[in-house]
């Protein structure tokens, strides 16, 4: 059974970088899809994009690419989304979800997600 | 991309009763290799991540109750509670999988009348 740990809430001002983390266990973690998914307060789920640990290959939406950077570590089975520069309207709840999977390989949806870390941007 | 809208934005249903709700996709997401539908749905209770609980448009995630199911194919696709039960209240989104960005739709908010 995988299960992901995210690091803890964030309280920062505009402008400011942040990277939050992502921590898988379980069986063969580094073979997994992990992805991340941006709610805010209030409003549905967006998808912000994907990355493969293994070798880090990486999927964005087009609508966060250039404004979040995904990333991950292999050897400590976790997966980063980091901002340079953090507006007001990234104010949301991020969720860290792995990629189903079957005996083919990976499948599109999310089948185990990480509990949640709360960003908040405010001057 | 792949656009998804779901209706209504809310419903509200009678315990017992069945609850029905609908996805539509603006592209097929049918895939012509394997002939499956990608497309999951998920189930979200205020202040917890979501929990998938359909994949392949209609195969339930191993711990879904039979009463959710989810049927449909091409652009077309409905989830279905068939009793209506306390705990099912929820907002449910479903998903697409065919073509990244895997978008979601706007959620459907589900309520007992």
């Amino acid at each position: 059974e995988v299960q992901l740990v995210q690091s803890g809430a964030e309280m920062k001002k505009p402008g400011e970088s942040l990277k939050i983390s992502c921590k898988g266990s379980g069986y063969n973690f580094p073979k997994y899809w992990v992805g991340w998914v941006r709610q805010m307060p209030g409003k549905g789920l967006e998808w912000l994009g994907i990355i493969y640990l293994g070798d880090s290959d990486t999927r964005y939406s087009p609508s966060f690419r250039g404004l979040v950077t995904i990333s991950a570590d292999k050897s400590t089975s976790t997966a980063y989304l980091q901002w340079s520069s953090l507006r007001a309207s990234d104010t949301a709840m991020y969720y860290c979800a792995t990629l189903g999977q079957d005996y083919f390989g990976s499948i599109g949806y999310f089948r185990n997600w990480g509990q949640g870390t709360l960003v908040t941007v405010s001057s | 991309d792949i656009v998804m809208t779901q209706s209504p934005d809310s419903l509200a249903v009678s315990l017992g009763e069945r609850a029905t709700i609908s996805c539509k996709s603006s592209q097929t997401v049918l895939s012509s290799s394997n002939k499956k539908n990608s497309l999951a749905w998920y189930q979200q209770k205020p202040g917890q991540p979501p929990n998938v609980l359909i994949y392949w448009a209609s195969t339930r995630e191993s711990g879904v109750p039979d009463r959710f199911s989810g049927s449909g194919s091409g652009t077309d696709f409905t989830l279905t509670i068939s009793s209506l039960q306390a705990e099912d209240v929820a907002v449910y989104y479903c998903q697409q999988y065919s073509s990244t960005p895997y978008s979601f739709g706007q959620g459907t908010r589900l309520e007992i009348k």
